[in-house]
């Protein structure tokens, strides 16, 4: 299979601490995962691309120095919100791709993140 | 620059086919898919389709592109309540590390 777990599901956290999402691919190697933003009723917008063992690469207008991803080995990325604001809460969607491209781009269940 | 629109909204009744339209911009794409996304889940794969195609079938589910107008379709047969859900057109380049850029969604509902 391809199984792309992600957890928190759903974290409150206050203004001005850091939240750390954790994105891991269960039965396969990634060494690309993708970070996604969704507000409510909208599209994913996609934040960055985690590349393993090197820098991500951060969209347009998406701050790097807020939002900071490490992709220490094949099955994990981890997305940091730093210094949360109420204006970051937003669910949080995982990606990463599968080398069987019959499973394409695999999802995680999403991270429901409330800042207070 | 690269762009995928879909209709925001779509109601069917029980029964009947749903047909949800996707237009997208990227001549260069390579890979078109369908998503589905329940409430406060992640996406699930429902079915892709290479640029080189027209057609694929499977089951329920029907995708149709046209590379000329750069337009994709999928087609529930038979809907059903479990059917209710946004559906996203997505595309992108390659098969791996190229990101994939989604449409807006178009959440189906579905009447008895």
């Amino acid at each position: 299979g391809a199984v792309v777990s992600q957890h928190p599901s759903r974290v409150i956290c206050k203004s001005g601490t850091s939240v750390k999402i954790e994105c891991r691919s269960l039965d396969f190697q990634a060494t690309t995962m993708f970070w996604y933003r969704q507000f409510p009723k909208q599209s994913l917008m996609l934040m960055a691309t985690s590349n393993e063992g090197s820098k991500a690469t951060y969209e347009q207008g998406v701050e790097k120095d807020k939002f900071l991803i490490n992709h220490a080995s094949l099955t994990l990325s981890t997305l940091t919100v730093t210094s949360a604001h109420p204006e970051d809460s937003s669910f949080y969607i995982c990606s990463a791709h599968h080398p069987d491209f019959n499973y394409g781009y695999t999802f995680g269940s999403g991270t429901r993140l409330t800042v207070v | 620059g690269e762009d995928v629109e879909q209709s925001l909204f779509l109601s069917v009744r029980e029964g009947d086919s749903s047909v949800i339209n996707c237009t997208y911009t990227d001549s260069s794409s390579t890979y078109l898919y369908w998503y589905k996304q329940e409430p406060g889940a992640g996406l699930q794969l429902l079915t892709y389709i290479f640029s080189n195609m027209d057609m694929k079938q499977d089951q329920r589910l029907t995708v149709l592109l046209n590379k000329k107008d750069k337009h994709l379709s999928l087609r529930i047969a038979d809907t059903q309540t479990g059917d209710s859900a946004i559906y996203f057109c997505a595309e992108s380049r390659y098969s791996s590390a190229s990101k994939i850029i989604f449409g807006s969604g178009t959440r189906l509902s579905i009447r008895p």
